[in-house]
């Protein structure tokens, strides 16, 4: 039972580049989430999905995008990479918002 | 979401009980209660949820108060391994709602376990 597997585990960007974070679960959640935590910090979302095709931004959503295209793949996607989006950014699924299962996290540097 | 207020850190010796609070003084009625917990370098780990009983499980138990102002996580013994960040958080669960179940994490208590 993988549970929620996030690609990669870590990255380098250079400014102004573009990158995928992968999250995949095989639980069946309709539910699906990003967070990202800057160090020292809790954690802040970014986007999430109550199922395929259902988007909607969280509190801090600029400079990402997501889609849901079926019910296992949440992908964010960062377009055009700055400093500040340094982090380390987690996928999360839920079935009906109780008893969330975190990804291991993907630590993203831009320099 | 209303906010919660737990302390900043706490420290337990290994094998003793632990009782983590939180304040929660602006719940609402369909807010529940959901504790996590994330350990050095890992993503955060569903603890147990509750909305109005004490709430019991193999990782610990929630005591809730009356009100619903309050509550405690409590950890039964201790161990090495509950060294983390303990989280509470409120959200409301509304079906024809808009929360979905959207967490919102505050800086929550760092845990200390000693040997």
């Amino acid at each position: 039972n993988a549970g929620v597997t996030q690609t990669p585990k870590f990255r380098i960007l250079k400014i102004g580049q573009s990158m995928t974070l992968q999250c995949t679960q095989d639980m069946n959640h309709n539910y699906m989430y990003w967070y990202r935590q800057d160090p020292g910090m809790g954690l802040k979302l970014i986007y999430y999905s109550v199922g395929a095709g259902i988007t909607d931004k969280g509190e801090v959503p600029n400079g990402y995008n997501v889609s849901r295209s079926t019910t296992e793949d949440f992908p964010l996607r960062l377009e055009l990479a700055a400093p500040s989006q340094t982090s380390v950014y987690f996928c999360a699924s839920s079935s009906g918002g109780l008893g969330y299962t975190f990804g291991s996290g993907t630590r993203l540097t831009v320099v | 979401d209303a906010k919660t207020t737990q302390p900043n850190s706490m420290e337990s010796n290994e094998e003793e009980p632990v009782h983590l609070p939180c304040n929660h003084s602006t719940i609402s009625g369909t807010d529940y209660i959901h504790w996590y917990r994330q350990l050095p370098s890992q993503g955060p780990e569903y603890v147990i949820h509750g909305l109005t009983s004490n709430v019991n499980n193999r990782m610990a138990s929630l005591a809730i108060a009356e009100d619903r102002k309050s509550s405690t996580l409590i950890l039964h013994r201790a161990t090495l391994r509950d060294a983390a960040v303990y989280y509470c958080i409120l959200s409301a669960l509304n079906a024809g709602g808009t929360s979905y179940g959207k967490l919102t994490f505050g800086q929550g208590t760092i845990l200390t376990v000693h040997p």
